[in-house]
Formats: structure tokens, C-alpha cells, sequence
């Protein structure tokens, strides 16, 4: 499974409280990233990561903001969460010296009311 | 900009029967990879085949095999003798072969496989 652990699992929050969400990985490779899965959409790129500081804006990164002070951990943050930001949130990485796919962890599911 | 394109969003087999599930995609790069992924009830996200562009022979793995032809962009996935645990959605996705942590994944829509007893 990669050693890919996100928190929380489900969370369910309310408009305009900030939120974040942990992905910790056990196998410190250097590529992390966050998507998010919407019906019709797909997975969608929010933010990635190359790095310690060393992160990047996906396609979809508006009202989003990551940070990763360590190897293994990876945050994301919504700032002032609203209702469109209700979506399941997947973390990956990819494994150093493998330019192939990426592994996932569980998955994330955020219900903004 | 590549895109991916999945045009079934559902689909349905009999237990036992081979379906094949299409996915098209848009791209000017010549080195890349595709894959296949599966996302059963549980939300979990896993590789079901991986194809590298360069290599002219269809990726296998057990029942899963791919078609795919390069010059139309088209990478369809074959499962064959199909089990009630393929029931799942599944992403086709595309991802270029350089340009370290910017080579992301870029994702179809998926499709929703139902497998009938």
C-alpha cells in the first residue's frame, strides 16, 4: 500500500472554518500530491510537492494551500472552506527512481454544510 | 494541454463474460505512459496495467489486457472471464515520461463497471 496514511477519513465541516488535511507517507520518497475526485471530473490535481518547501499549484488550487515542513508529511489547506470544495481527497506519491505511477493513500471524504 | 476521454460512464457485464472498457486521449508528446486504475467501494485507487508508449505490445495482467493503438490515441481496457470483485470504477490516465514532479497523472472521468451474477 505504499506506507500511506491520510487523516482524518471523513470529515464534515462547516462553510468558512478552515480545514486541513494530513497525508504521511513511511517511505519518504521526494513527489507528493493532492487530488480531488468529483463526479464528471475525475481526479484533479490541487497541489504537489518535489520536496521539503518545495511545492507547485495543480490545476485546480484556488482556495487551497499546502505545505510539507518534512519529507514524510504533507498538509493541505482550505483556508475558508466552501461548499464546492466538498469532494474526496486523495493523497499520492511517487516512488524515487520509478517514472511510473503513482500510489494512493485512502482517500479523504470532506462534506462542507 | 493532454486530455483523457472516457465515453462510457457506465457499463455492465454478465459474470464470466469479457467487456471492454474505451478511453481516448490527446496528446503531442511521443513518450509517455498510460495506466489503468480501479476504485472499488472502498475508494481505494489501484493500478490494475501500465503501458509504456514506446513498447509496441499490449500490456497483460492475468485477466486485464490492453489494446493500445498509438497513431489513433486510443487505450482500451479487456476484462476477461469477469469476477463479481471487478465491480468498480475505473479511471484510464496519462502521464508524459519527463519533466520530474510535473509529469503528473491526468485522469479520464471513469467508468462505472457493474457485474451481473
Amino acid at each position: 500500500d505504499a506506507g500511506i496514511t491520510q487523516s482524518p477519513r471523513h470529515k464534515v465541516t462547516e462553510t468558512g472554518t478552515p480545514v486541513t488535511l494530513r497525508c504521511h507517507q513511511t517511505e519518504n520518497h521526494r513527489y507528493m500530491y493532492w487530488y480531488r475526485q468529483d463526479p464528471g471530473h475525475g481526479l484533479r490535481l490541487i497541489h504537489y510537492s518535489y520536496g521539503v518547501k518545495d511545492t507547485d499549484k495543480g490545476e485546480v488550487s484556488d482556495g487551497y494551500s499546502v505545505s510539507r515542513s518534512k519529507t514524510e508529511d504533507f498538509l493541505l489547506t482550505l483556508e475558508s472552506a466552501t461548499s464546492s470544495q466538498t469532494s474526496v481527497y486523495f493523497c499520492a506519491i511517487r516512488r524515487d527512481g520509478m517514472n511510473t505511477e503513482a500510489f494512493f493513500g485512502q482517500g479523504t471524504r470532506l462534506t462542507v454544510v | 494541454a493532454q486530455t483523457v476521454t472516457q465515453s462510457q460512464p457506465e457499463m455492465s457485464v454478465q459474470e464470466a463474460e469479457t467487456v471492454t472498457l474505451s478511453c481516448t486521449y490527446d496528446t503531442s508528446e511521443s513518450d509517455y505512459y498510460l495506466f489503468w486504475y480501479k476504485q472499488p467501494p472502498s475508494r481505494q485507487m489501484i493500478l490494475v496495467i501500465r503501458q509504456e508508449a514506446y513498447k509496441q505490445q499490449n500490456a497483460t495482467e492475468n485477466r486485464f489486457s490492453v489494446n493500445f493503438q498509438k497513431a489513433a490515441k486510443s487505450f482500451s481496457l479487456k476484462i476477461s472471464d469477469s469476477q463479481l470483485g471487478d465491480a468498480a470504477m475505473y479511471f484510464c490516465a496519462y502521464k508524459r515520461n519527463y519533466g520530474g514532479a510535473t509529469n503528473k497523472l491526468i485522469f479520464g472521468t471513469g467508468t462505472l463497471l457493474a457485474v451481473q451474477p
